[in-house]
């Protein structure tokens, strides 16, 4: 089966410092990731559309020179974190869209969890 | 705008009680998943829903897409405490972008 990695799995950073998070598709080419952010027991917000090759797509209300997204290649897509204060700690989740069958289905990451002092 | 109503946001029931889990919309979607996660963990795909009036069974989980498929519910049977965790609708997004739209998810807890 597709699997989608993330790395790391958690990172507690200090603030105004960057962070950088990856998700790799281990198993297959993805031209399109997604990057969610989670808060507890809430749903997942979606921040933006990476496409390989290409800018990012960003959601209403997402910095884009805060979160900073990179796809320079099929099977990785990075997001940094830039000058993170302590709001930006959250659950950071990508996910990739499937090689082939259904347009909407995604493969998730395992999440990484930020925390910023 | 497309948005998923998600209801209820919490549960807390005993093992063995039954449940069910409600994704409404003004909209219509293509298709609409199920998705179940576990603290620290990413999503796991339960279930895609692809016709109207379509129903699923994956053992004691029973999945519906509305006639108009604009709604969907998710029920447990016999719930156990394995089945504890947040339980996520989500609906195709706008067409050729791939993105989902989700709902504001359950977060179920079974009691022994």
């Amino acid at each position: 089966g597709a699997v989608v990695s993330q790395h790391p799995s958690w990172v507690i950073c200090k603030s105004g410092t960057s962070v950088k998070i990856e998700c790799r598709s281990l198993d297959f080419q993805a031209t399109t990731m997604f990057w969610y952010r989670q808060f507890p027991k809430q749903s997942l917000m979606l921040m933006a559309t990476s496409n390989e090759g290409s800018k990012a797509t960003y959601e209403q209300g997402v910095e884009k020179d805060k979160f900073l997204i990179n796809h320079a290649s099929l099977t990785l897509s990075t997001l940094t974190v830039t000058s993170a204060h302590p709001e930006d700690s959250s659950f950071y989740i990508c996910s990739a869209r499937a090689p082939s069958g259904r347009m909407e289905t995604q493969y998730f990451g395992p999440g990484t969890r930020l925390l910023v002092l | 705008t497309q948005l998923l109503e998600q209801s209820p946001q919490f549960l807390s029931i005993q093992e063995g009680e039954n449940l069910t889990v409600y994704c409404n919309s003004s909209s219509v979607f293509s298709s609409l998943q199920w998705y179940r996660q576990e603290p620290g963990e990413g999503p796991v795909l339960l279930v895609t829903v692809v016709t109207g009036g379509e129903v699923k069974k994956l053992k004691r989980l029973t999945f519906q897409f509305g006639d108009a498929r604009k709604d969907s519910s998710l029920h447990i049977t016999a719930a156990q405490t394995g089945d504890t965790g947040l339980y996520l609708c989500a609906g195709a997004g706008p067409s050729n972008t791939g993105k989902l739209i989700f709902g504001q998810g359950t977060t179920l807890q079974v009691k022994p």
